[in-house]
């Protein structure tokens, strides 16, 4: 049972346009949200988070957007550099326990 | 400051063989996990640490798995007998409490299996 999905494994947006990655859960008990960078032969980095009272959360070129009746969240990059070409997990916890439960990942791709 | 430090970084072993992942998490930090990912999927957690207790082991296979955690600073995970299946990046992290939602984990850099 796949509680958070994403449903684009990859992604390819030109530098300096926005990049929108998005995932979707079925749980309703979630309540925070992680999105997570991971680069190859590395682990995930943690990037920005969005707490289920909010509906947006931004840091610097990185924005999350919580839709909860739809379940759904997105994290738009803006302007895409290519640095920023990585793999990108959504992931989701809820109730006490700091347990997350990831998706899929999509990997983006920066192009020149 | 250092980050979660994880060994061997690769390992190949055979079915049916015994395989052990060490790691050490940043100081100071009270909660470990380990996680799996297999080729295409999103980690999934095996075993959350606070201190030296176990918090949640619901998806260890515990037929073939065990981890401990040592004085509540290192750990290790161990797999005996390996599967095929057992093939996967094994991911520790580790964060400063638990049982906080906003608490940050911070992953090393994972061990690669191949199980032959």
């Amino acid at each position: 049972d796949q509680q958070v999905k994403q449903n684009s494994p990859s992604l390819s947006v030109q530098e300096g346009r926005i990049s929108i990655l998005n995932c979707d859960y079925t749980n309703s008990m979630f309540d925070y949200f992680l999105w997570y960078k991971k680069y190859p032969a590395e682990g995930p980095t943690f990037l920005i988070s969005i707490s289920s009272i909010k509906d947006k959360n931004e840091d610097g070129r990185f924005t999350v957007f919580l839709n909860k009746s739809a379940k759904h969240l997105s994290l738009h990059i803006v302007p895409s550099q290519p640095g920023d070409s990585a793999v990108y997990f959504c992931a989701a916890s809820g109730g006490t326990a700091s347990k997350l439960t990831f998706g899929t990942g999509t990997r983006l791709q920066v192009t020149l | 400051e250092a980050g979660v430090a994880q060994s061997p970084r690769y390992k190949i072993i055979e079915k049916r063989q015994s395989v052990a992942f060490w790691c050490n998490p940043i100081s100071g930090h009270a909660t470990l996990y380990w996680y799996q990912q297999i080729l295409g999927q999103g980690p999934k957690l095996l075993i959350q640490f606070q201190n030296n207790g176990v918090v949640d082991d619901s998806q260890l296979p515990k037929d073939r798995f065990s981890a401990e955690r040592l004085k509540g600073v290192d750990s290790t995970l161990k797999i005996q007998p390996a599967k095929l299946e057992d093939s996967a990046v094994y991911l520790c992290a580790s964060s400063w409490t638990s049982g906080s939602l906003t608490d940050t984990q911070y992953f090393g850099p994972g061990t690669r299996l191949t199980v032959l």
